[in-house]
């Protein structure tokens, strides 16, 4: 199985600062058919689904605010929040869709400072 | 509006059996892959199983594999999970999932990730 760590597990971010979220797999989810890298992430608000934000590592979904992106290749990921929003408040989840079983990372907790 | 929409979900004691159920609108449901993905209380989320479009394909994680059935009836929208042999750690909230679907030179792809969401229903598991 392919382990998704995420780094913080919480992330105390003041307004209007940049957040940073890791994600490493244990192995590449870079596939060499596609070049693409099967890696997305979601945002999940209490009492709420997950919502999807980027996938292929770096697409954005339609409709997300251009304040985040993704970055990175092959074992490791970053999500970035260029401009902390009161609503981003929230859990952030990687997860690969390389190889079943289809692996999440533990969450990180990204919070108002 | 896509809308994933559940139900089923409910207090079964250890060893017993339970069905959720997922009735989809707002989008061509048979062009779809389908998954269910669960999330203990306070704790991070977990893949349970997947189907492919026309139901030939399905997938299981390890932890449910033998127990849990996943299956769809297209005619009807819907998508079920079949719980059997239920135990205390499947205890969680259980979401369906649509999987994306893509086309690219001329070929569509379903892969494993989720773009739409169900509401989520709360399994337990206890005596």
């Amino acid at each position: 199985d392919i382990v998704m760590t995420q780094s913080p597990d919480s992330l105390p971010v003041s307004l209007g600062e940049r957040a940073t979220i890791n994600c490493k797999s244990s192995q590449s989810v870079l596939s060499s058919s596609n070049s693409k890298n099967y890696l997305v992430w979601y945002q999940q608000k209490p009492g709420q689904p997950p919502k999807l934000l980027i996938y292929w590592a770096s697409t954005r979904e339609s409709g997300v605010p251009d304040r985040f992106s993704g970055s990175g290749s092959g074992t490791d990921f970053t999500l970035t929040i260029s401009s902390l929003q009161a609503e981003d408040v929230a859990l952030y989840y990687c997860q690969q869709y390389y190889s079943s079983p289809f692996t999440f990372g533990g969450g990180t907790k990204v919070e108002i400072k | 509006e896509v809308q994933l929409v559940q139900s089923g979900g409910g207090v079964v004691r250890p060893g017993g059996s339970l069905r959720l159920s997922c009735v989809a609108s707002g989008f061509t449901f048979d062009y779809y892959g389908m998954s269910w993905v669960r999330q203990a209380p306070g704790r991070g989320l977990e893949w349970v199983s997947g189907i492919n479009w026309n139901g030939e394909s399905t997938d299981y994680a390890d932890s449910v594999k033998g127990r849990f059935t996943i299956s769809r009836d297209n005619a009807k929208n819907s998508l079920y999970l079949q719980m059997n042999s239920l135990r205390a750690d499947d205890t969680a909230f259980y979401y369906c999932a649509r999987r994306l679907r893509y086309c690219s030179g001329g070929s569509c792809y379903s892969v494993y990730f989720f773009d739409y969401w169900g509401q989520g229903t709360l399994v337990t598991v206890s005596s």
